[in-house]
């Protein structure tokens, strides 16, 4: 099983500062098959990157995603207020698929 | 416009068999991936498994054999049945289209107690 590993637990920045968010990959994962997502209290989770880099339908291009191998990034420019959530990664190369332990990025 | 509506018993007994139901509309069973992620409490996502085509399943081996996924077409509706469950299976059920899925159900939370 791969083993996706978040990093930090928790961001604390302010609005209109720029996020960096970490998953690494305990083996190496197909750039095609890693996806990110942010979650809100009471909500499902929402895709926002998938092939590591390619933004879903409907997410503005403050949202970038990177990586290969192991270390995969998600980088968001300029923080926005509906941004503070919880986001995951997730690879579906290899079965099982796994999710990452989450990275909250909370108001500072 | 692709909508999914789970639903179920809220409540299910120690050892008895978790069963819920996802209607689906706007999408089809066929060449997609329909799947079932879970989150306990206060805690992370988990991927259950998913079906392929209406037919072709994979499971997380976690479950220990426990989980069942099937599609009924007439119904448009996607199953998931879990057996044996423990106040471990305790948890909001999520069905979603996709192997990223960029269609989720709202959720629903199942609680095992007796």
């Amino acid at each position: 099983e791969i083993v996706l590993t978040q990093s930090p637990g928790t961001l604390s920045l302010s609005p209109g500062e720029r996020a960096t968010l970490s998953c690494r990959a305990s083996q190496s994962v197909s750039s095609s098959y890693l996806a990110w997502y942010h979650q809100k209290p009471g909500q499902a989770p929402r895709l926002l990157i998938y092939a590591t880099s390619r933004r879903a339908t409907g997410i503005p291009d403050r949202f970038s995603g990177s990586g290969s191998g192991t270390d995969f990034t998600l980088t968001i420019s300029r923080l926005e207020p509906e941004d503070f959530a919880v986001y995951y990664c997730q690879q579906y190369d290899n079965s099982p698929w796994t999710f990452g332990q989450g990275t909250k990025v909370d108001i500072k | 416009q692709v909508q999914l509506q789970e639903s179920g018993p809220g409540l299910v007994k120690p050892s008895e068999t978790l069963s819920l139901t996802c209607t689906v509309s706007g999408a089809s069973f066929s060449y997609n991936y329909w799947t079932w992620i879970r989150q306990p409490p206060g805690k992370g996502l988990e991927w259950l498994g998913y079906i392929y085509n209406g037919g072709s399943t994979n499971y997380n081996p976690s479950l220990k054999s426990r989980v069942t996924i099937s599609v009924d077409t007439s119904k448009n509706q996607l199953s998931l049945n879990l057996s044996s469950v423990t106040a471990a299976d305790t948890a909001v059920y999520f069905c979603a289209k996709g192997g990223y899925p960029s269609f989720w159900g709202q959720g629903t939370l199942v609680s095992v107690s007796s």
